[in-house]
């Protein structure tokens, strides 16, 4: 079992829908929870980062964490074209120091 | 400001060259990490430095040798590369909490893109 595991895609949805993206993890002693979204050949960028069960909204986006199940996942509202791009789901822990876990990420594709 | 800066933004090198890439961050963040990440795959953890003190080295061959000169910038010292070598090398940083045991966010420069022939 990997450690973090996200549905590498491609997901298809289309503009002015929802897209969820989903990420589980095995470590109960993960602490912290982030997404980032990153472009063909561009370095990750931050979207969120979350740390308590419940969920968390910025803009078009929420992030929700239920540390019992295991899983984060990455809502989208109003997806864009532009959103189009790898989904990538770091859980962060401390083990000696600070370490994040990737997933291998979700590519997302937002259909005109 | 949350930037990272890296340089160069591309490297083509010879498997006898040696070559350096660099990282600097502003934001007075402790910890700076070293990544190498392939095509469609997510970054891998080469190096970790906190405080400026090499804390996480994960079995990376020593033919990749990091240093940090100071709490703003981070090195990576590269000799006898590989062809399989080539990727892109991202540099991030963050905040460091040693007494509180929370992970905090780390944020990414741009990437050098490596070539090794």
């Amino acid at each position: 079992q990997k450690e973090v595991e996200q549905n590498s895609g491609p997901l298809s949805v289309p503009e002015g829908a929802i897209a969820s993206l989903n990420c589980t993890y095995s470590d109960r002693g993960s602490q912290s929870f982030f997404w980032y979204r990153q472009y063909s050949g561009k370095s990750p960028e931050l979207i969120m980062s979350i740390y308590s069960n419940g969920d968390k909204e910025d803009g078009r986006f929420t992030a929700q964490l239920n540390k019992a199940s295991q899983y984060v996942s990455l809502l989208i509202r109003d997806s864009q074209p532009s959103d189009s791009a790898t989904y990538l789901c770091a859980v962060g822990r401390l083990s000696g120091t600070y370490k994040y876990i990737f997933g291998t990420g979700t590519r997302l594709k937002v259909l005109a | 400001d949350t930037e990272v800066t890296q340089t160069p933004k591309h490297l083509v090198m010879g498997m006898t060259n040696k070559k350096s890439l660099k990282c600097e961050q502003h934001m007075g963040h402790r910890a700076m990490y070293w990544y190498k990440q392939k095509a469609k795959k997510p970054p891998e953890l080469m190096f970790v430095y906190s405080y400026e003190k090499l804390s996480i080295n994960e079995s990376v061959p020593s033919r990749f040798s990091p240093e940090c000169p100071n709490s703003s910038l981070l090195n990576l010292h590269l000799h006898a590369l590989q062809p399989e070598d080539s990727a892109l090398y991202l540099c991030a940083s963050s905040q460091a909490y040693p007494d509180r045991g929370i992970t905090d966010t780390q944020y990414f420069g741009p990437g050098t893109r490596l070539t090794v022939l």
